[in-house]
């Protein structure tokens, strides 16, 4: 049951470009979707949200945009840096439908020298 | 900054014993969680607790599991009688409110790696 899905298993960028991760969802109760990095033995770290009465949310090199109508999400980093590099993951809750966050299975992102 | 904080780093167990998690969240959230992943597959929601019971659990978090906030600072996550399927790092993770008005980012601790042999 995939309810969150990233259909990029692995992206690769040049330093300075814009990278952009996609995210799909089914479940069109989600309201609350977040974008998390992770490197390697470590937890996620918390990057940005969006509600889903937005549909922009901008915070230094990070902006998330969804798009409801398309049930889908995309994270741009503008410019990317080798220290992005890492795996992105895009969660999603729904406040009145179990709030816990689904994530999905997470996108690779290495940013080239 | 405030952090969540796991221990142990990494555990290894024979199977069938019983393996307690720690976790201590961040102060002056309400709301914790245990997430785990499995090497190479996706982070899992295993349960959350709030209020000093739990409010929701996936279908993994069986009877082999349970949760307890002892003292008002740690959350543990038990697990009573290990097999080799447990062996993942584990996510202790709060936040700080579960309203539809934000608030509901999770924040991460480092995890715990569990080996079952």
């Amino acid at each position: 049951d995939q309810q969150v899905k990233q259909n990029s298993p692995s992206l690769s960028v040049q330093e300075g470009r814009i990278s952009i991760l996609n995210c799909d969802y089914t479940n069109s109760m989600f309201d609350y979707f977040l974008w998390y990095k992770k490197y390697p033995a470590e937890g996620p770290t918390f990057l940005i949200s969006i509600s889903s009465i937005k549909d922009k949310n901008e915070d230094g090199r990070f902006t998330v945009f969804l798009n409801k109508s398309a049930k889908h999400l995309s994270l741009h980093i503008v410019p990317s840096q080798p220290g992005d590099s890492a795996v992105y993951f895009c969660a999603a809750s729904a406040y009145n439908y179990g709030q816990n966050f689904v994530f999905g299975p997470g996108t690779r992102l290495s940013v080239l020298p | 900054e405030p952090e969540v904080t796991q221990t142990p780093s990494h555990q290894v167990t024979q199977m069938g014993q019983e393996v307690i998690l720690r976790c201590v969240p961040i102060s002056n959230h309400l709301y914790f969680y245990w997430y785990r992943q499995i090497l190479g597959q996706k982070v899992e929601f295993l349960v959350s607790f709030y209020n000093n019971e739990i409010s929701e659990k996936s279908e993994i978090f069986d009877d082999q599991f349970s949760v307890e906030r002892p003292d008002g600072s740690n959350f543990t996550l038990k697990i009573r009688s290990t097999k080799l399927e447990d062996s993942a790092m584990y996510f202790c993770a709060s936040s700080e409110a579960d309203g539809q008005g934000g608030g509901r980012e999770l924040f991460f601790g480092e995890g715990s790696r569990l080996t079952v042999l």
